[in-house]
């Protein structure tokens, strides 16, 4: 079983459509998790940090159940520009340092 | 541009060859972290260094791959002996435990794409 496991999708939408995605992992001693954006050939960008009481940042929703293992992401009013893959991280290690985990990444297209 | 920096972007070599990236992190950064990312996957941790040290490695790290980071500042990744599997993205990043803003960000720089043929 993977460490951190995503639909791979991809999901299409219309502009303007909301759409979520979730993500579950396995390692239950995990401290941190994080929503990364990575567009085609291009290196990956933190979108959004998730915290166990939820977080929004414009847009972007993000949900953490730690009961569950179960971590979401949330888009409203999608945007062309929202087009990439969302990976779902998590912090794997427990010695003082950010060793993130990765999904394999949720393909997300937007069309007009 | 003070984001990460890679050199090169691009590198196609022969099986059996051996390759050596750089990594020039953000500068007030001290720790230092190498990825692998193969098509359809997300990023595999690889290794992390906090200021010269190398302070954790990945199992995929094999005997072949040697990474440093001798003064602190840039990195460096070689891999010896090639082979048609080592073929992927390499990617680094940097972060400063001190730094103010989003706990945990890691800044990743563009990756060096190499090809093993």
């Amino acid at each position: 079983r993977k460490e951190v496991e995503q639909d791979p999708g991809p999901f299409n939408v219309p502009e303007g459509a909301t759409v979520a995605f979730n993500c579950t992992y396995s390692n239950s001693a995990s401290q941190s998790f994080f929503w990364y954006r990575q567009d085609c050939r291009k290196e990956p960008k933190l979108l959004m940090s998730v915290y166990s009481s939820g977080n929004e940042d414009g847009r972007f929703t993000a949900q953490l159940n730690r009961a569950s293992q179960y971590i979401s992401l949330l888009i409203r009013d999608s945007k062309l520009s929202d087009s990439a893959t969302y990976l779902c991280v998590v912090n794997g290690d427990m010695k003082g340092f950010q060793k993130l985990v990765f999904g394999t990444g949720t393909r997300l297209l937007v069309s007009p | 541009d003070t984001g990460v920096s890679q050199d090169p972007r691009h590198k196609i070599t022969k099986r059996g060859q051996n390759v050596t990236f750089r990594c020039d992190p953000i500068s007030e950064h001290n720790r230092l972290y190498w990825y692998r990312q193969t098509l359809g996957q997300g990023p595999e941790f690889l290794t992390y260094f906090q200021n010269e040290a190398q302070l954790e490695k990945s199992r995929l790290l094999s005997d072949r791959f040697s990474a440093e980071r001798p003064k602190g500042s840039f990195s460096t990744l070689e891999i010896q002996r090639t082979e048609q599997g080592d073929s992927a993205m390499y990617l680094c990043a940097s972060s400063s435990r001190r730094r103010e803003g989003r706990e945990g960000e890691q800044f990743f720089g563009p990756g060096t794409r190499l090809t093993v043929l």
